[in-house]
């Protein structure tokens, strides 16, 4: 599989504030790009995708890809303490989804 | 968005015997899907993949032989644990495509399996 690279956290954030979430890949040929949010003994659930470069909005989500450095990031704004969870970063080679090890991120109240 | 349904959410098994796990798109015909395995606090490792009709498509280092996938029609895939030890304990979880390079995948809830 495809190396995709997290910082493992945890990141706490106070609530009302910005987390930001950082994801580089090893493969330039990779197509899109996925972050997903996963709550303790859950399954994974998609928050949003991107696929060119540039920013992607969603509500309080943001999504950021620069191809030519191989990062993807994803801000979330206003941070609620139900936003704590690990995020996934994952990135599709092909047919297949590789994943990151996930960033687990804490909103204090 | 498309839902996938997976069961059971959870089984309890002796060593030694086998246990199945079902995968089904209920609202979509999926093209391929795929099959999890997740250790805690670690990321989701892909096991193998699988189309509809064919063989399926195993990772390096997964044994095909002990996990049997069968995808028998476009909404419904099967894993089958065999000869289960305490070792293959983990969370699996299938997720589904519609097809092509870009759409997303859409994941069942899982199946947090233990064996004693």
């Amino acid at each position: 599989q495809k190396e995709v690279e997290q910082n493992s956290g945890p990141l706490s954030v106070p609530e009302g504030a910005i987390a930001s979430l950082n994801c580089t890949y090893s493969d330039r040929g990779s197509q899109s790009f996925f972050w997903y949010r996963q709550y303790s003994g859950k399954s994974p659930e998609l928050i949003m995708f991107i696929y060119s470069n540039g920013d992607k909005e969603d509500g309080r989500f943001t999504a950021q890809l620069n191809k030519a450095s191989q990062y993807v990031s994803l801000l979330i704004r206003d941070s609620q303490p139900s936003d704590s969870a690990t995020y996934l970063c994952a990135v599709r080679y092909d047919y297949k989804l590789s994943f990151g090890a996930g960033t687990t991120v804490t909103v204090r109240a | 968005g498309a839902v996938v349904s997976q069961h059971p959410s959870w089984v309890i098994c002796k060593s030694g015997t086998s246990v199945k796990i079902e995968c089904r798109s209920l609202d979509f015909q999926a093209t391929t899907m795929f099959w999890y395995r997740q250790f805690p606090k670690q990321s989701l490792m892909l096991m193998a993949t699988s189309n509809e009709g064919s063989k399926a498509t195993y990772e390096q280092g997964v044994e095909k032989d002990k996990f049997l996938i069968n995808h028998a029609s476009l909404t419904l895939s099967t894993l089958t644990v065999t000869s289960a030890h305490p070792e293959d304990s983990s969370f699996y979880i299938c997720s589904a495509t519609k097809g092509g390079a870009n759409t997303e995948a859409f994941f069942g809830q899982g199946t947090r399996l233990t064996v004693v």
